[in-house]
């Protein structure tokens, strides 16, 4: 089993429609959960963080942590062109600094 | 704030050479964790630096190693260069939890 599960995608949702992005991971110690964007060539960007169960918005970001499932998910609501990304689920890792990735969820926005 | 600096930001090595990589991280920011991203396995885990200390080391083979200094700038060196080396290397910075990432060095080599 893999420590950190997203599904490949490619995700594919038109403009405007909420773009539901999954992750489980394998690790009950993790504590913290991040969601990075990554354009094609870039390196990854932080959009979103979460450290307890329950729901985070952050403007079209809404980000849901479950502990007990072992669950994180990311929805984009009103979806946009420039959303087009690969999405990676990354908890963090004991105490040290150890960001754990997915493999990442292709998104693409179609117009 | 100036952002997470990487130096150089492309590397054409040939293998059995070695590479230094540097990073810069944001002002303040203690923490400095190098990961190596390939198409085949994507982001992986290399170290961790936290006041010039190694906190953490993932699965990676002893050729590669880093250090920290005074001033939270971190290097990476790579040892006997291998075609399997050639990854983007980001570095990221962390003042807690949260980490951010550089621009990364594109490494090939041949």
């Amino acid at each position: 089993q893999k420590e950190v599960e997203q599904n490949s995608g490619p995700l594919s949702v038109p403009e405007g429609a909420i773009a539901s992005l999954n992750c489980t991971y394998s690790d009950r110690g993790s504590q913290s959960f991040f969601w990075y964007r990554q354009y094609s060539g870039k390196s990854p960007e932080l959009i979103m963080s979460i450290y307890s169960n329950g729901d985070k918005e952050d403007g079209r970001f809404t980000a849901q942590l479950n502990k007990a499932s072992q669950y994180v998910s990311l929805l984009i609501r009103d979806s946009q062109p420039s959303d087009s990304a690969t999405y990676l689920c990354a908890p963090l890792t004991g105490t040290a600094s150890k960001l754990t990735f997915g493999t990442g969820t292709r998104l693409q926005v179609t117009l | 704030k100036a952002g997470v600096t990487q130096t150089p930001r492309y590397l054409i090595k040939t293998r059995g050479q070695q590479v230094t990589l540097s990073c810069s991280p944001i002002s303040g920011h203690r923490s400095v964790s190098w990961y190596q991203q390939t198409p085949g396995q994507g982001l992986q885990f290399l170290f961790e630096y936290f006041s010039e200390t190694q906190r953490n080391k993932g699965n990676f083979p002893g050729r590669f190693s880093g250090r920290q200094f005074s001033n939270s700038r971190s290097e990476m060196n790579v040892s006997t260069l291998e075609l399997g080396d050639s990854a983007l290397y980001l570095c990221a910075s962390s003042g807690d939890s949260e980490q951010y990432f550089g621009p990364g060095t594109r490494l090939t080599v041949t």
